[in-house]
């Protein structure tokens, strides 16, 4: 029962770095999220799904991309890593209903230098 | 827009005292409100709904539209409650259940 699975759980990248995140989730959810996680600021949404192969922008999206080629996996890119990028990431996943509940991934935590 | 508010980082209350989690929203339409919590070194996760009016692990929140508030209670803190907890406001006019988290709580229960 794995649920929603990040990948990686850890990651140091070099300013101007490029890297990808990627999420899975095994439960059969149409929707899908990341969200961002900073101390004194909660989680922020950054980008988020409500199907294969469409993708929309959260809160804060700039100098991330996303895509969902599968309903299954949703993928975070950072094309040029900035060190105001280091943070926590959470993916999410959830079904279409009202008050639903999300289900998140244990957690990337992402350091730029 | 500030959509949740949390104005308590950190609170503390001993064992056995009672608990209340301080959660205020802003939101034009009707609101989806909901608690999470994560404990150390394991993932957020849902502890309650407000549509569900429901009771987990002793805590519950009612919804008051006059005061705008989901505020998170229990009777009697126990140590395992010691956890962050986040309010959350699901907005459907995006188009999915995005949550708007609050900066969240961190509880301390002292022994």
């Amino acid at each position: 029962n794995a649920g929603v699975t990040q990948t990686p759980k850890f990651r140091v990248l070099k300013t101007g770095q490029s890297m990808t995140l990627l999420c899975a989730q095994d439960m059969n959810h149409e929707y899908m999220y990341w969200y961002r996680q900073d101390p004194g600021m909660g989680l922020r949404l950054i980008h988020y799904s409500v199907g294969e192969g469409t993708t929309a922008k959260g809160e804060v999206p700039d100098g991330y991309n996303v895509s969902r080629l599968k309903k299954q996996n949703f993928l975070l890119g950072l094309e040029s890593a900035a060190p105001s990028q280091t943070s926590v990431y959470f993916c999410a996943s959830s079904q279409r209903d009202r008050n639903t509940e999300a289900f998140f991934g244990q957690g990337t935590r992402l350091t730029v230098v | 827009a500030q959509r949740v508010t949390q104005p308590e980082k950190l609170l503390s209350v001993f064992k056995g005292a009672p608990v209340e989690l301080k959660c205020n929203y802003s939101y034009s339409g009707s609101p989806e409100l909901f608690w999470y919590v994560q404990y150390s070194r394991q993932r957020l996760q849902l502890l309650l709904r407000h549509i569900s009016r429901e009771s987990i692990k002793g805590f519950t929140a009612d919804l008051n539209k006059g005061e705008t508030s989901f505020h998170l209670k229990k009777p009697f803190a126990q140590e395992e409650d010691s956890a962050m907890y986040y309010c959350a406001l699901s907005e459907r006019q995006t188009g999915a259940n995005n949550l708007f988290f609050g900066t969240g709580t961190r509880l301390t229960v002292i022994p």
